[in-house]
């Protein structure tokens, strides 16, 4: 069970180029989430689904773009990358079945390392 | 408005020391759910521990163990003689129990311990 698969890890881009994080979940959970992480500021939520065809702004959309054509797939796109944009990037899905009892625990990817130059 | 705070920015102990991370939250909504997750150096996260808003008992899982008071919206997690392997970033979070269950994390406290 390999869970919530990012790609890349590393990435550096330069000023205006664009590009697409992948996201890749096996667990056939409904929820995904991309989230950015900059030193000492913690998760911010960027875009979110909550199931194939539905997607959402969180936080923090500007610059970003996602699509939910699959249940598994979340791919988030950078367009015209920005310095601003150098940051850790997460991946995430969780489950809501079982109702309130439900697990609403976020499995994490490995998360890709972008600079952006 | 939801928030999460996590005043502790970093806290050094010594091996064997017991330390406690403490996370205030904010919320209006009166189900919700509140979770502790760890970030080790080699950067993942990996889920510690989730508690519904209506379940108030204190929990202990080995060295781990959670303090939830809803009167002073508190969620703080103690390590009882901590380890280098608990050396890590240790992130409190509130979610939604409903419609889109979005989270907001705090800024994460940093914990080292010295050998």
């Amino acid at each position: 069970n390999a869970g919530v698969t990012q790609t890349p890890k590393f990435r550096i881009l330069k000023i205006g180029q664009s590009m697409t994080l992948q996201c890749t979940q096996d667990m056939n959970h409904n929820y995904m989430y991309w989230y950015r992480q900059d030193p000492g500021m913690g998760l911010k939520l960027i875009y979110y689904s909550v199931g194939a065809g539905i997607t959402d702004k969180g936080e923090v959309p500007n610059g970003y773009n996602v699509s939910r054509s699959t249940t598994e797939d979340f791919p988030l796109r950078l367009e015209l990358a920005a310095p601003s944009q150098t940051s850790v990037y997460f991946c995430a899905s969780s489950d809501r079945t079982g109702g309130f009892s439900g697990a609403n625990v976020l499995t994490f990817g490995a998360g890709s390392r972008l600079t952006v130059l | 408005a939801q928030k999460v705070t996590q005043a502790q920015t970093e806290i050094s102990v010594v091996e064997k020391e017991d330390v406690t991370l403490d996370c205030v939250y904010e919320t209006r909504d009166t189900t919700y759910y509140l979770f502790w997750y760890k970030q080790p150096p080699s950067g993942e996260l990996v889920f510690l521990i989730r508690r519904n808003s209506f379940d108030e008992q204190n929990e202990i899982s080995g060295r781990y163990s959670w303090n939830f008071q809803k009167s002073t919206s508190s969620f703080n997690f103690t390590i009882t003689a901590s380890q280098v392997v608990d050396s890590a970033v240790y992130f409190c979070a509130l979610s939604e129990a409903s419609g889109t269950y979005k989270y907001i994390f705090g800024t994460g406290t940093r914990l080292k311990v010295l050998a």
